[in-house]
């Protein structure tokens, strides 16, 4: 069976701090994508990951795929009240379709 | 430039309505596919098209859930006689060689 398990679910932040959000996957793959989703609005890529040992960087987002563990974690550096939003990671198991994850939702506090 | 438009935005049916959802994906993108999102979840797969065909429809709920795409570009959902379980944000996509572009949604409401 096909799972994308992300963990936490709720991430309630201080703002400053870092933080990590983790994806687990059930079945080999190498192609990994994160999104952002705002409140009533559709996902936002952030990164692809297509490759074992893959990292990419945006500003205070950081991406990195291990697909020996089958696992990606998305870092948060420095939280800001701008990166509150619920993440999702998708695996794409078959060389089209994604499966999600539950989604992570990220609130930042002062 | 343009990305994947979907229309309506908003759509509430009465139970046992037929509804259509419309998508038009990027320019040249040759594959195209349908997510339905239930509130507070991720995403799920409904179907996949590529240029006309459409090579997987595992996802699709019921036999009252139809997609199309006759001349490879924009694609049609229809569900039939709806019901309240199909209230949902239904995500259109199109994808060219490594990513796939979401759209807005069309945010569906059966009462």
């Amino acid at each position: 069976e096909l799972k994308v398990e992300q963990n936490p679910l709720f991430l309630s932040m201080q703002e400053g701090k870092n933080y990590t959000i983790y994806c687990n996957y059930s079945t080999t793959s190498d192609r990994l994508y994160w999104y952002r989703q705002d409140p009533g609005k559709s996902l936002e890529s952030l990164f692809v990951l297509l490759s074992n040992g893959a990292v990419k960087q945006e500003g205070r987002l950081m991406a990195s795929l291990d697909t020996k563990a089958r696992l990606s974690t998305l870092h948060i550096t420095a939280a800001v009240h701008d990166l509150s939003a619920t993440y999702f990671c998708a695996v794409d198991f078959n060389d089209y379709k994604l499966s999600f994850g539950a989604g992570t939702t990220v609130t930042v506090r002062a | 430039g343009a990305g994947v438009s979907q229309s309506p935005r908003y759509k509430v049916a009465k139970r046992g309505q037929d509804v259509a959802l419309r998508c038009d994906p990027i320019s040249g993108h040759v594959s195209l596919f349908w997510y339905q999102q239930a509130l507070g979840q991720g995403p799920e797969f409904l179907t996949y098209f590529q240029n006309e065909a459409q090579l997987d429809k595992s996802g699709l709920p019921s036999d009252r859930f139809f997609a199309e795409r006759p001349e490879g570009s924009v694609s049609t959902l229809k569900i039939q006689r709806t019901q309240q379980e199909d209230s949902a944000v239904y995500l259109c996509a199109s994808s060219s060689v490594d990513e796939q572009y979401f759209g807005p949604g069309t945010r569906l409401t059966v009462t």
